[in-house]
């Protein structure tokens, strides 16, 4: 069965540093996500991203965040200049259309120190 | 804006009973409700979804959800848990037409006691 894949599981970085989470969508899908989750707290959208464009993003989603598909397989979550309160387990989602199911990577957990 | 509460945030439950999770969700325009699964070091496996149709759904390892609009719930039920069940559920929701955002609650752990 077709899968999101998220790369890497894990990534520690430090304050001020810049990090690209990678993610690889389910091939045939036009739709793509990222959300986060902060340590016991609930999963939060961030943005989300369609023809080449964002079609939606949250408060969260400032300036310091920018996604990417810079081939036909990947899709990034770029964090220009990372912060204490960046640390999250980031997911990477993808779905067919807007109406369908958005299907879950495993996620990448990032540390920032 | 849409809310889910899942106001359980942990349910210990002995191997074999049955158990309910509870989800209530507040929105003023239609929406499309899930249940997804996160087992321990993993990500989010969609459980089952509520589009139309028949207000009980049934999704994968034996789990159904009923959707009561008049109580704005979707509770999450199983008759007879196993071990292998013990994980955190997520009740989200997503309003319906061409809006993407995926609204999720706090999630309950379900911890399925030997």
């Amino acid at each position: 069965e077709p899968e999101v894949t998220q790369t890497p599981s894990h990534q520690v970085t430090q304050m001020g540093q810049e990090v690209i989470l990678r993610c690889v969508p389910i091939s045939n899908h036009l739709y793509f996500y990222w959300y986060r989750q902060i340590l016991g707290q609930k999963v939060e959208f961030l943005v989300s991203f369609y023809n080449n464009e964002i079609s939606e993003k949250s408060e969260i989603f400032d300036d310091q965040f920018s996604v990417e598909r810079p081939d036909g397989s990947n899709f990034t979550l770029k964090i220009r200049s990372t912060k204490l309160e960046d640390s999250a387990m980031y997911f990477c989602a993808s779905s067919w259309d807007s109406q369908e199911t958005q299907y879950f990577g495993p996620g990448t957990r990032l540390l920032v120190l | 804006a849409q809310s889910v509460t899942q106001l359980d945030s942990q349910v210990p439950v002995f191997e074999e009973a049955p158990v309910e999770l509870r989800c209530n969700y507040s929105s003023s325009v239609s929406v499309y409700l899930f249940w997804y699964v996160q087992y321990p070091n993993q990500g989010l496996q969609l459980l089952l979804k509520y589009l139309s149709g028949s207000t009980l759904v049934k999704g994968i390892n034996g789990f159904e959800a009923e959707f009561n609009k008049s109580q704005t719930s979707f509770h999450l039920r199983k008759p007879s848990v196993h071990i292998s069940d013990t994980a955190e559920y997520f009740c989200a929701v997503k309003r319906t037409g061409g809006y993407q955002k995926v609204t999720f609650g706090t999630g309950t752990k379900l911890q399925v006691i030997p």
